[in-house]
């Protein structure tokens, strides 16, 4: 059973273009995160959701929006996509003191 | 000074090697350490916990010195199989919930 799901996978799209990447949990965790990974590797936490609610906000451009519509769920938007939004989006899942799992990846290519 | 520093390696070592990896944190306050093992194209995934009194799993064994505010990681007779990036990350506590990650270290297991 897939803990933390992610889609899509892949997504190749056009600068100026607006897309959303989705986020499940099945765990029944309380706090969802996104995570962005770049070119170097370096995984840096962007958003995080406790119960629905936004409690991290990592000085992300205003062109992110995170949106919780339950607790199982963590949605993506980004518009006006930039060359520079190319980066795998990790998505994640923690229950208080517990272990964080990440969801597989959305490896997002901006042309 | 980052957060979470790791040295990003790469470390080349034959098998059967015993190897070691460190990484220090700047925020005294933290209260919980992991790491975390990421393959190629893939997602993070937990290798351990880091406990005070340290711990072993197998032919892995993790410490943590809050004096000096790092933890390490050893892997004794190496697999080519345990060639990855290995990434530490510390927790804050508090309401967050939030794990900081650091940049990781690239181990590569060589026949």
């Amino acid at each position: 059973d897939t803990a933390v799901s992610q889609t899509p996978k892949y997504l190749v799209t056009q600068m100026g273009n607006d897309k959303s990447i989705k986020c499940e949990q099945n765990l029944g965790h309380d706090t969802m995160y996104w995570y962005k990974q770049d070119s170097k590797k370096f995984l840096k936490i962007m958003f995080s959701y406790n119960n629905k609610e936004l409690i991290i906000n990592e000085t992300v451009p205003n062109r992110f929006s995170p949106k919780s519509p339950d607790k199982a769920h963590l949605n993506l938007h980004i518009n006006s996509l930039e060359l520079g939004d190319s980066a795998v989006y990790f998505c994640a899942s923690r229950g208080l003191g517990e272990t964080q799992y990440f969801g597989p990846g959305t490896r997002l290519l901006v042309l | 000074r980052k957060e979470v520093e790791q040295d990003p390696g790469p470390f080349n070592v034959p098998e059967g090697a015993t190897v070691a990896f460190n990484c220090t944190y700047s925020n005294s306050a933290s209260q919980s350490f992991f790491w975390y093992r990421q393959d190629c194209r893939k997602e993070p995934k937990l290798l351990m916990s880091v406990y005070s009194s340290g711990n072993e799993d197998g032919r892995f064994t993790a410490q943590l010195n809050r004096a000096s505010q790092y933890i390490s990681l050893l892997i004794r007779d190496s697999k080519l199989s345990d060639s990855a990036t290995y990434l530490c990350a510390v927790d804050l506590g508090g309401a967050t919930n939030k794990l900081i990650f650091g940049t990781g270290t690239l181990l590569a297991v060589q026949p």
